[in-house]
């Protein structure tokens, strides 16, 4: 079964600490996309990546740096951790040309204190 | 610009009865495709549904299809026999043909089926 793995469910951190989120995807897919989650806001495209070390920023880099050195691996990284990123953070992935979808991951639940 | 618009926060419907989900877009784009998500309390996004934009019949998979009326930008999801088991929020999502590897998400809606 294809999956991309989301290492941890939950995350309590403190204020100011870095922290990185992992995820992996085995399906060689070539795009891999990080993503906030919110009440009443859907999701919000955080950085994707459609290649090793290639990055874009999506609608809410701020804050947020990423990593790409390895095709099956894509990290967040919260350079100094604030309340306000306090949030549900999903992995995604997708290949780059045909009629599919996003495969998510299961998603990390931060919490900064 | 692209958009997606979830105009139902939260939904009822009794178990066995069947439900729409509104979605409505926005987008220059020729050529766009349009996703229907389903996240349970788990967590996980489960792939529902998918319909391109110049895909002449409105998609289907099992209880699940897509009302896609193209002149009204509306990508409705109808659940037909609700089951306990469709409780979950459901995203709406869109992905154009000039930025093909970026979506679009609807805000959601939450969906309680009763028993």
């Amino acid at each position: 079964d294809v999956k991309v793995t989301q290492s941890s469910r939950y995350l309590v951190k403190r204020t100011g600490e870095k922290v990185f989120l992992e995820c992996v995807q085995d399906m060689d897919h070539e795009n891999m996309f990080w993503y906030r989650q919110d009440p009443g806001l859907g999701l919000r495209l955080i950085y994707f990546s459609y290649d090793v070390k290639m990055k874009e920023k999506g609608d809410i880099p701020e804050g947020y740096s990423v990593s790409r050195e390895k095709k099956e691996r894509f990290s967040l990284i919260l350079e100094s951790a604030s309340t306000n990123q306090t949030s549900m953070y999903l992995c995604a992935s997708s290949l780059s040309r045909g009629p599919y979808g996003y495969t998510f991951g299961s998603g990390t639940r931060l919490t900064v204190v | 610009a692209q958009k997606i618009t979830q105009t139902q926060p939260g939904m009822f419907v009794q178990e066995k009865e069947a439900v729409t989900l509104d979605c409505t877009y926005d987008t220059s784009d020729p050529s766009y495709g349009l996703f229907w998500y389903k996240q349970p309390s788990s967590g996980e996004m489960i792939f529902l549904i998918y319909q391109g934009s110049y895909d002449q019949q409105n998609a289907t998979e099992g209880r699940y299809s897509l009302n896609f009326q193209k002149a009204r930008k509306s990508a409705n999801l109808v659940i037909s026999a609700s089951q306990l088991g469709d409780s979950a929020m459901y995203f709406c999502a869109m992905r154009g043909s000039y930025n093909f590897n970026k979506f679009y998400f609807g805000s959601g809606t939450k969906l309680n089926v009763k028993p």
